[in-house]
Order: structure tokens, then C-alpha cells, then sequence
């Protein structure tokens, strides 16, 4: 069983260069959201989707963009990347309810 | 979105210690969960808390909810070099999103 599956790990982009951080999930669950992971900071939720089809912003949604046309992808884009955008980047899934939240190992990105 | 604190936000501790990490928010949420990262990881999940007063218990790590359902604490009983990792509660709003505080870097020194 893969669980949350993030590609890539690492990520050097100059500012004003895009990218997607692919997210994967095998477990069927239906929610999925991306969080950025800065120093005292914890976690800020990005984006998230209630299932395929629907997605919504979260507490620092600008400058990303996501999309779910399946329940297993939740891939995030960067359109124009920012040295604010600089952080780590964490997927996580879960069933609907207060249920456990499942993460991806991260991808650490930097924006020069 | 509502907000939740965290303190301490760094702990560096003997093994054998005790030690209480609190969080706190000025509303009310349906749940609260507490996951541990540790570094190069994504955060995995200890426990969830769902009624007010709640008590759970995982070995040496005792989490409690607050009457008021508006704060929580983590005690380690005996803290030993493997609970090294950053520690963080969570929020559950509308039954899904997490709402995350800050985190307590928890250090225990052999």
C-alpha cells in the first residue's frame, strides 16, 4: 500500500518559473488538501477537494492553483513562482469526518 | 478559521522528565487530533479527541480535551530520546479541514 505518494522530494525554480507538485493517493479517500509547512508556522492549509471535481481554497490560497479530475491525483501549481513561496509542501488525504489525515513525505521547494 | 496556540513552541528536556504541552483556541471545534513529524516526514497521526473531558492514554503519552472543547494538552510520562519530534495539534472544522497550530519542538537529551 503507497499511502500518499508526493513527487518531486526536492525543487530548485528561479522566481517567475511555474510548476506542478504531484500528489497521489491509493487509499480511495475522498479529501485531499495541500498544506505549506514554515518555520513556527505548523501547517497552513493551500488548497483542498471534497472530491473529484470540487475544490476549494484555503487560509493562503494565492499564487496556487489545484484541480481533481480523479480521487486519486490532486496535483498543485505554482504559476508564477515567488522567493515567498519558498517552504515545504505537504499533501495529505482522508476519508470524510474525523478521521485520520494522511501525509505525503513532502517536497521541500526553493525559489532563487 | 479559527486558530490554535500551541505552547510551549520549543521543550529540550532530560529522559526521564515529564513534560506538558498545551493548545489552546478561543473557539469551540467538533474535534482535536495530535500528530508527531519527525524531520523529513509527514506528520502521523497519535490520537484523536472527540468529547469534552475526553482522557486518552498511548503508553507514556497521556491527551486530554477540555470540558469546553476549546483546548487540549499532550503529558509525557518518562520522556526518552524517541519522542524527539515536533508535535502538533489540530483542529477538525465542518467535520473535515484541519486547522493546525504552530507545533512544540519536543528535545530529550539522553
Amino acid at each position: 500500500n503507497a499511502g500518499v505518494t508526493q513527487t518531486p522530494k526536492f525543487q530548485v525554480l528561479k522566481t517567475g518559473q511555474s510548476m506542478t507538485l504531484q500528489c497521489a493517493q491509493d487509499m480511495n479517500h475522498e479529501y485531499m488538501s495541500w498544506y505549506r509547512q514554515d518555520p513556527g508556522m505548523g501547517l497552513r492549509l493551500i488548497h483542498y477537494s471534497v472530491g473529484a471535481g470540487i475544490t476549494d481554497q484555503g487560509e493562503v490560497p494565492n499564487g496556487y492553483n489545484v484541480s481533481r479530475s480523479t480521487t486519486e491525483d490532486f496535483p498543485l501549481r505554482l504559476l508564477s513562482a515567488a522567493p515567498s513561496q519558498t517552504s515545504v509542501y505537504f499533501c495529505a488525504s482522508k476519508k470524510r469526518g474525523i478521521t485520520e489525515a494522511f501525509f505525503g513525505q513532502g517536497t521541500r521547494l526553493t525559489v532563487v | 478559521t479559527q486558530l490554535l496556540e500551541q505552547s510551549p513552541q520549543f521543550l529540550s528536556i532530560q529522559e526521564g522528565e515529564n513534560l506538558t504541552v498545551y493548545c489552546n483556541s478561543s473557539s469551540v471545534f467538533s474535534s482535536l487530533q495530535w500528530y508527531r513529524q519527525e524531520p523529513g516526514e509527514g506528520p502521523v497521526l497519535l490520537v484523536t479527541v472527540v468529547t469534552g473531558g475526553e482522557v486518552k492514554k498511548l503508553k507514556r503519552l497521556t491527551f486530554q480535551f477540555g470540558d469546553a472543547r476549546k483546548d487540549s494538552s499532550l503529558h509525557i510520562t518518562a520522556a526518552q530520546p524517541g519522542d524527539t519530534g515536533l508535535y502538533l495539534c489540530a483542529g477538525v472544522e465542518y467535520g473535515n479541514k484541519l486547522v493546525f497550530g504552530a507545533g512544540t519542538i519536543l528535545r530529550v537529551k539522553s
